[in-house]
């Protein structure tokens, strides 16, 4: 089965433009969750998708969006750039959304945004 | 305010030797603890997780420990073999809040030959 993917791998934007990250789930699962890591703030936690809904939000400003499609495909937005936003932004899948039971959730490679 | 901790930032042992990680978290509504494994510029490889409603779990040279009373958690790995040697984060969720993990900062092994 294959794994998560994201694409692009690899992304330079300057400040003030804005960025879509694609992810791709491993077959079956339906829950999406977008994660961004930072040397200064590590692993946090950005929205998490089931059935395209947002079903929790991190603390980010509106600038980061996104959103989920009916075959489980997520796409995360992030507008107006700010240098800050450099970072590993990681997806990752899990079969379905938390009901009281732990979910293991499965990560993609990432995607290296670096804004100029 | 750091939910989950990981106060060891690296931890250097001897191949063949048992590596012990550490984890700590405040919040008494996680049930559910996760361990991943992550090399630079690649996703967590997830490793070993255990519910709130055990104490021990083990895959093979991974073992964790969850001590409930004192918000603690452990990863063993017995032997450690070279290939071990990445950055280790420890993971929580709540149930009923969906799949949002929050990690801590991460321990660096590095286990020599």
């Amino acid at each position: 089965k294959a794994g998560v993917t994201q694409t692009p791998r690899y992304l330079i934007k300057t400040r003030g433009q804005q960025v879509t990250l694609s992810c791709s789930p491993i077959s079956g699962h339906r829950s999406v969750s977008w994660y961004q890591q930072t040397p200064g703030q590590g692993l946090q936690f950005l929205f998490e998708y089931f059935s395209e809904t947002q079903r929790n939000k991190g603390n980010f400003p509106g600038r980061f969006s996104g959103r989920q499609f009916s075959n489980s495909r997520s796409e995360m937005n992030v507008s107006t750039l700010e240098l800050g936003d450099s970072a590993l932004y990681l997806c990752a899948s899990s079969p379905r959304q938390g009901a009281g039971l732990g979910q293991t959730q499965y990560f993609g490679p990432g995607t290296r945004l670096l804004v100029l | 305010d750091q939910q989950v901790k990981q106060n060891s930032p690296s931890l250097s042992v001897q191949e063949g030797r048992i590596s012990i990680l550490n984890c700590d978290y405040t919040n008494s509504m996680f049930d559910y603890f996760l361990w991943y494994k992550k090399y630079p510029a690649e996703g967590p490889t997830f490793l070993i997780s255990i519910s709130s409603i055990k104490d021990k779990n083990e895959d093979g040279r991974f073992t964790v420990f969850l001590n409930k009373s004192a918000k603690h958690l452990s990863l063993h790995i017995v032997p450690s073999q070279p290939g071990d040697s990445a950055v280790y984060f420890c993971a929580a969720s709540e149930g009923y809040a969906g799949n949002m993990l929050t990690f801590g900062g991460g321990t660096r092994l590095m286990v020599k030959p």
